[in-house]
């Protein structure tokens, strides 16, 4: 069975701080998914990335970068120099191809960044 | 337009009302899902659909029902609403890889 764990259920640093989101998960599948998505305030959940089990190749985006780790079975999220405007919900999630690519979710980690 | 839509955004009811959320979708996705969000829990799968004919209880389905009316529409039911499903609920559709979430319903039962 799949699962994912988020242990981190809320972190708090000061703007400019860079903040490492962990995701660890649980899949005997070779082929997966994992993606991170983002849940301001508002409530919407705001689609990030994707990633597939055959590209580990670390992802940048702006201040945003992703390190998908298949030895460590790790997906982690780090922001650089992170603003008060990053403060929100961070889900990981995982869908395997044997389980029909029905997605299990993380719990979330809150992101608190202070002015 | 957004892709995937949920009718109500906000709804508060009473115990015991019979009380239906609604999820549109214009991706052409065979695929839909219902989540329920609670704080500290992450997304739980309430049911989900392959297809129009197939539809599928998920981890917390006791309480609700659903129904697909077409490959576009997906609705949730609370037949006797407790408080404790109050919650945001989501629907999503995929494509099958990817999930589309719409924006949610908060549904508070009193």
């Amino acid at each position: 069975a799949q699962k994912v764990t988020q242990a981190q259920t809320e972190i708090s640093v000061v703007e400019k701080e860079d903040v490492t989101l962990d995701c660890v998960y649980e899949t005997r599948d070779t082929t997966y998914y994992l993606f991170w998505y983002k849940q301001p305030p508002s409530g919407e959940l705001v689609f990030l990335i994707r990633r597939n089990s055959f590209d580990e190749q670390n992802e940048i985006s702006g201040r945003y970068s992703w390190n998908f780790q298949k030895s460590t079975s790790s997906f982690n999220f780090t922001i650089t120099a992170s603003q008060v405007v990053d403060s929100a919900v961070y889900f990981c999630a995982l869908s395997e191809g044997g389980g029909s690519y029905i997605p299990t979710f993380g719990r979330g980690t809150s992101l608190i960044v202070h002015p | 337009d957004a892709d995937v839509t949920q009718t109500p955004r906000n709804r508060i009811t009473k115990t015991g009302k019979r009380i239906m959320l609604e999820c549109s979708q214009t991706k052409g996705h065979d695929r839909m899902y219902w989540y329920r969000q609670d704080p500290g829990l992450g997304l739980r799968l309430i049911y989900y659909s392959f297809d129009v004919k197939d539809i599928n209880k998920g981890e917390i389905s006791d309480g609700y029902s659903v129904s697909r009316q077409a490959q576009a529409k997906f609705s949730l039911s609370l037949e006797s609403a407790i408080p404790n499903q109050t919650a945001l609920y989501f629907c999503a559709t995929s494509d099958p890889e990817e999930q589309f979430f719409g924006p949610g319903t908060r549904l508070t039962v009193l």
